[in-house]
């Protein structure tokens, strides 16, 4: 069965970075995931796609401090220099056969 | 430039329908398909299914099988997802998000451009 394992919760000082990680189900561990960032009382929005091979195409206007990378069955989005507006929710996102699947979330915190 | 608009807010009784449109504009329609998402409050993301529009094809999430319907309409670009027998549980935000393209038999996979979200409220 296609799940993706988020952790709740990850929180990071202003100007400091945060690493979330995204798990495929075993089996899975080649596929594509998409990582959409929901700020407070917003709609999601993509923010790019990592590749099993840690390539990753980002979205129209996504800033450079988001970065994507890959490692084994493990998809990471990386956040750099945070700021107060990347506080919010971050899913990711995956395609199997005819089925789409999200992630729990992962709340990020700014201090 | 490239977007998804999602028709207005519904308040419906349980058992009724809804239908909510999501009209595109800015990229060839029928090169894509259409995911729906909901999001129940306070909750994560849920994907209901996905429509082709090019040729209507449709896949639907096991939870609201048989209860929902995707269907296109290629001369305004709109694509429509009908759910029936409404219940106090699918009232959610529903989002319309451009999942994948084709071109010459192959797809990717996309999922880049969302709606705005439609609030369907289902109370007696």
């Amino acid at each position: 069965q296609l799940v993706l394992t988020q952790s709740p919760s990850a929180s990071a000082s202003l100007g400091a970075s945060v690493k979330l990680t995204c798990t495929l189900s075993s089996g899975h561990s080649s596929y594509a995931i998409a990582w959409h960032q929901q700020q407070p009382e917003k709609g999601p929005r993509y923010l790019m796609k990592v590749n099993s091979d840690g390539s990753h195409s980002k979205g129209d206007g996504i800033p450079d401090r988001f970065s994507g990378s890959s490692s084994g069955a493990e998809r990471y989005l990386s956040i750099s220099s945070l700021q107060s507006e990347d506080e919010a929710d971050y899913y990711c996102q995956t395609w199997g056969p005819g089925i789409r699947v999200f992630g729990t979330g992962t709340k990020v915190t700014v201090l | 430039q490239v977007q998804l608009v999602q028709s207005g807010a519904e308040v419906k009784k349980p058992g009724a329908s809804v239908k909510v449109s999501c009209k595109a504009s800015g990229y060839t329609f029928t090169s894509y398909g259409i995911s729906w998402v909901r999001q129940a409050p306070g909750q994560g993301l849920e994907w209901m299914g996905w429509i082709s529009a090019y040729n209507g094809n449709t896949n639907y999430g096991q939870k609201v099988q048989g209860r929902v319907t995707m269907t296109r309409d290629t001369s305004t670009s709109t694509v429509y997802m009908e759910l029936r027998s409404l219940r106090s549980d699918d009232t959610a935000v529903y989002y319309c998000a451009r999942d994948f393209y084709c071109s010459g038999g192959s797809c990717l996979n996309t999922f880049d451009i969302w709606g705005q979200g439609t609030m369907v409220t289902v109370s007696s």
